[in-house]
């Protein structure tokens, strides 16, 4: 297992642009979350799915955000008419829910994240 | 509202001696919490968790302590070592244990040879 995959990496952009960024996690996991994260902060919540649901969304996620996981494996996050506000750390994470485990706090994998500039 | 904070943005600590790193809430509702690593360039990694039913819970050199009266809890880690210097975050998750984590702004720590 190669753990949690985001691409890509780096994404400079100018402002008004979309970027699409993709997120691929580990196999078994059902739970996927989008995380971002600038400067001096930690990361905040965007948010999640259990296969392919979207169960959760932040406030944070304006309607110029869009986040699917069509088949319940990977997923991608698409900022349209970017703006120089959006640049970030975006982070995917995976977490095993159910299937047998029953107790225990909810660990998140992170991946390594997707830096997005807007000039 | 920061439901979790940490209020150190930074620490230093002599190589073998004791780090701690202290992390408070202000949800009563948080019953998980846990604590990740990032290195630059990295997306940040589990290091160890605790229930709010336990004070305690140790993993080899990391320790955290749960103070639920005071809303604070802190990592331990000796003795330090030159590959513990990232930035820590403190994390809390709700009453379902599926649910998101709400993360602190994070503490940088700095082990000095």
């Amino acid at each position: 297992d190669t753990g949690v995959s985001q691409n890509p990496r780096h994404k400079i952009t100018k402002r008004g642009q979309n970027v699409t960024f993709r997120c691929d996690p580990i196999s078994e996991h059902n739970r996927l979350y989008w995380y971002r994260q600038t400067l001096g902060q930690g990361p905040e919540f965007l948010t999640y799915f259990q296969n392919e649901a979207q169960l959760e969304k932040s406030r944070l996620l304006s309607d110029r955000f869009s986040a699917e996981r069509p088949k319940g494996s990977f997923s991608t996050l698409e900022i349209q008419r970017t703006e120089q506000g959006d640049s970030a750390m975006y982070l995917c994470a995976s977490s095993l829910y159910g299937r047998g485990k029953l107790s225990g706090a909810n660990v998140l994998t992170f991946g390594a994240g997707s830096r997005l500039t807007v000039l | 509202d920061q439901q979790v904070k940490q209020n150190s943005p930074s620490l230093s600590v002599q190589e073998g001696r004791i780090s701690i790193l202290n992390c408070d809430y202000t949800n009563s509702m948080f019953d998980y919490f846990l604590w990740y690593k990032k290195y630059p360039a990295e997306g940040p990694t589990f290091l160890i968790s605790i229930s709010s039913i336990k004070d305690k819970n140790e993993d080899g050199r990391f320790t955290v302590f749960l103070n639920k009266s005071a809303k604070h809890l802190s990592l331990h880690i000796v003795p330090s070592q030159p590959g513990d210097s990232a930035v820590y975050f403190c994390a809390a998750s709700g009453l379902r244990r599926n649910e998101k984590l709400t993360f602190g702004t994070g503490t940088r720590l700095t082990i000095i040879p």
